[in-house]
């Protein structure tokens, strides 16, 4: 079955980076693209970023560029997504997100866990 | 960008009501609308794919409808497990939610 296992909860204090990993399992890893999503504790979902891990093609959300990079690793199946200059509007949940893309659809099918970001001095 | 209008942002509705959000995008977006729900502490669930096409599993109590720029998700009969929060999500340009629709116990 599809999962995607995100690394654990992180604490920062303000101007740090953080990086956040999802490991894909239960189907071919180059065949979907993964997102990534935020939450804000009691706010709603924010998309941040795609990336096609067939040749490595990135997409940022504006509000996220110059301050977000997503890898990915297929040896290991895993994305890894870092954030740079966090601030405490950061903490937030992170998730990560299967995409399908096609010619006439485009949306996410299966989420990982979430990770906890805190940001805090 | 592309921005999407969620409404209401909150409703009570009682079991066995028909439910109705309505989302919004600030352009056409053709059918590329997906609606999500999410209950407290959980990740979103996809329901509803392309604006009207039910992800497989979903009840069929639940339908999407829409192109353009209005779309809305309508709970036929609500049941005690549809009571979480719902997001739209266009996928026409970028990729942006709505705020939210949070359906409440009345």
């Amino acid at each position: 079955q599809v999962q995607l296992v995100q690394s654990g909860t992180e604490v920062k204090k303000p101007g740090a980076s953080v990086k956040i990993s999802c490991r894909a399992s239960g189907y071919t890893f180059t065949t979907h693209y993964i997102h990534w999503a935020r939450q804000a504790p009691g706010q709603g979902l924010e998309w941040m970023a795609i990336i096609n891990p067939d040749g490595g093609g990135t997409s940022y959300a504006q509000s996220f560029q110059g301050r977000v990079t997503v890898t990915r690793d297929t040896s290991t199946s895993t994305v890894d997504m870092e954030v740079s200059r966090l601030r405490s509007e950061d903490t937030a949940i992170y998730y990560c997100a299967r995409g399908v893309v096609e010619s006439a659809h485009d949306y996410i099918d299966y989420w990982g866990q979430g990770t906890l970001v805190t940001v805090s001095s | 960008d592309i921005q999407m209008t969620q409404s209401p942002s909150s409703l009570s509705a009682s079991v066995g009501d028909r439910v109705t959000i309505t989302c919004r995008a600030s352009q056409s977006i053709s059918h590329y609308l997906n609606w999500y729900q999410q209950k407290p502490g959980g990740a979103p669930k996809l329901l509803v794919f392309g604006a009207s096409i039910l992800q497989s599993g979903v009840p069929s109590r639940i339908n999407g409808s829409g192109s353009g720029t209005d779309f809305t998700l309508t709970i036929s009969s609500l049941q005690p497990e549809d009571f979480a929060t719902y997001y739209c999500q266009q996928s026409y340009s970028g990729r942006t939610f709505g705020q939210g629709t949070k359906v409440e116990i009345k």
